[in-house]
Order: C-alpha cells, then structure tokens, then sequence
C-alpha cells in the first residue's frame, strides 16, 4: 500500500508567524487531503486538493501539489495558538482501500 | 450537521480478553472505517465497510473482526488483547466509496494491562 510521509515532524512557532509542513506520498492519487487532529478529537479535513489543481486556498490555508515530484505542502499563514494541533496528509489511489495517511506533523503555536 | 459517536472513549482491558468498540453516525454515509493510531505512525486501516452487511479488510485486519448490521453502525472487535498494547481506534465515514472524505469521530483510547 502507499504510505504518505511528512518531511518535519514536529514544529513549534509564535503566534503571528508562518509554517509550512510537507508531504510526500508514493504512488498515484487523484487527490491529496489535509486533516488537523487536536488533543483529544478525531481528524478533521481542512482542505483539499484534487492533481489538476496545483495551488489551493482556505482562508490561512494554502495547499500546493506537485504531482511530477509527487508532494504537497500546507501552509498556515499567521498561525494562532488555536492552531496548534497535528497535521496529517492522506493520500488515494485506485488501488488501495480508501485513504492512505502519513505520519503528521505536530505543530505547536506559542502565544 | 451528523455527527460520528463512538463509545466507550477509554476501555482498559485484560491480556487475552476480547474487547468490543461501537460506532453510530448519523450522516447516513454509505461507508465507514476503523482505523488505528499509534505514536508516531499515523493512521492504519483496520476494516471498511462500504455498505451494510459488507466488511472490507484493510491492511491491519488481523487480530480484529468487524461488524455492520445497520447503515448507521459499525463495530470493532478485538478478538484477543495484547498485554500493553495502547493505541486509539478511529471510526470515520464517508458519502460512499469513490467520495473519500471522511469524517471522524473523537475516538476509543485502548489500553491493556
């Protein structure tokens, strides 16, 4: 199966800055997700990203993808103390049973 | 708005013993998933279930049964704890399979003495 993988795994940042976590999967897939996970809560999807597109934003969010590299990027810009959480991608192909995710990357904003 | 309910939120168990995890949505979604998280290893695919009385076998099915009598429900069974073992069981749902967001609930922390 593929398994998407995360560059950093862990950030810690002040409130007001930027951060940008990578990610970089394996095989085909028509699209990639971002979910945050805070302390205690299931995933959440906070944007999404489908191979023809290269460059998506949400608010704070902006995801890019490069499907001739094969990753993606996420970035927050701004970030608040709210935004401290683990930031997973997940990945999926044809092939394979529903979503594949990576590691994370824990990303901790200090007041 | 639906909302994904899993119960119990913490389930402390026996070496050997089975252990029975629940989870109902009411976002009538076709599809849902149990999946596993470790430290540090991110999500692993137990089961799925694309539709009621169907059971797919992700990738980490062995040791695990699943169960989906109703649309709405969908349960995990861990047919024999090991001793220490400590993970998070993660049920999610989707539309139906082909639409892979999904949408999860707070999770069952398991750990066993």
């Amino acid at each position: 199966s593929q398994w998407g993988e995360e560059n950093l795994q862990a950030l810690s940042i002040q409130e007001g800055e930027d951060v940008t976590m990578n990610c970089s999967y394996k095989t085909y897939t028509t699209v990639v997700q971002w979910y945050r996970q805070k302390s205690g809560k299931g995933p959440a999807l906070i944007i999404l990203i489908r191979s023809n597109e290269r460059e998506k934003r949400s608010g704070r969010l902006r995801a890019t993808l490069d499907t001739s590299s094969q990753s993606s990027s996420l970035s927050i810009t701004g970030t608040l103390a709210t935004d401290t959480a683990v930031y997973f991608c997940a990945t999926e192909d044809n092939y394979a049973q529903g979503l594949t995710f990576g590691l994370g990357t824990r990303v901790s904003v200090f007041p | 708005g639906g909302i994904i309910t899993q119960t119990p939120k913490f389930l402390i168990g026996q070496e050997g013993q089975k252990l029975t995890l629940k989870c109902q949505q009411n976002f009538n979604h076709d599809t849902m998933y149990w999946y596993r998280q470790d430290s540090g290893k991110g999500l692993r695919l137990i089961y799925y279930s694309i539709t009621e009385n169907d059971l797919q076998k992700g990738d980490l099915s062995e040791g695990y049964d699943a169960s989906r009598e109703k649309k709405s429900s969908f349960s995990l069974t861990v047919t024999s704890a090991q001793k220490n073992e400590m993970a998070v069981f993660l049920c999610a749902s989707s539309i139906h399979r082909g639409d892979e967001r999904l949408f999860f609930g707070h999770g069952t922390k398991l750990s066993v003495l």
